[in-house]
């Protein structure tokens, strides 16, 4: 059965750093792209970053560039988001995502991010 | 920026059949903008339904199905049932470093 579980959610003030995981079961990870997307609340979805199977390519929304990282650890089967430089509104539901084929068919719960002071 | 626009709401009876669209700013959806679909209830992950445009889920039910309408990517639900009411999202590739962009969502209301 695929899993994914993210953690590493909290509250952080303005320009605090967060870094989440996603831990992944059930299914080779190694051969999947992964995503990240996220929700504030009471508000719509929004894609954030995704990463190649072997992290040789990342792709990022526009607003996180140059403060948010995905990586992977294909030895671990994890995913992760490293948040710098956090803003107010990047308070939001973090979910991570299984991208295969041009589908987005397994989701995690989610992880809640907090930004403020 | 690219906006992919979706009704806000909409309401079916239950039996009904009901098409919800996705648009782009950037011009027509073609298969190229390779169209999934989700499903959201309150307090809930997203749930996958439809991809590629078309093509389902194992665990998506008949009901359900995903087409290009008018330049626009469409999810048709025929023979509504209540449990459908929540919340619809479309997702659209724009390729490369615009990557995936999520539609606004549509509110589905069955009574």
């Amino acid at each position: 059965e695929v899993q994914l579980v993210e953690s590493g959610g909290g509250l952080v003030q303005p320009g605090g750093s967060l870094r989440l995981s996603c831990a992944a079961s059930g299914f080779t990870f190694s051969s999947f792209w992964m995503t990240w997307v996220r929700q504030a609340p009471g508000k719509g979805l929004e894609w954030v970053a995704n990463i190649k199977q072997d992290g040789s390519e990342k792709y990022y929304v526009d607003y996180v560039k140059g403060r948010f990282t995905i990586s992977r650890d294909n030895t671990k089967n994890s995913l992760y988001l490293q948040m710098n430089s956090l803003r107010v509104d990047d308070t939001a539901v973090y979910f991570c995502a299984r991208h295969h084929d041009w589908a987005f068919g397994y989701w995690g719960q989610g992880t809640l991010v907090t930004v403020s002071s | 920026q690219t906006v992919v626009t979706q009704e806000p709401s909409l309401t079916v009876s239950p039996g009904g059949t009901v098409t919800l669209t996705c648009a782009s700013s950037t011009g027509a959806v073609t298969s190229g903008y390779y169209p999934n679909w989700f499903q959201q209830k309150p307090g809930q992950a997203p749930r996958a339904l439809i991809y590629s445009t078309s093509n389902k889920h194992s665990w998506t039910p008949a009901r359900f199905s995903g087409s290009l309408l008018g330049g626009k990517a469409a999810l048709t639900l025929s023979g509504v049932q209540p449990e459908d009411e929540a919340e619809y999202y479309c997702l659209l590739y724009h390729g490369g470093i615009l990557s995936w962009v999520f539609g606004g969502g549509t509110k589905l209301t069955v009574l």
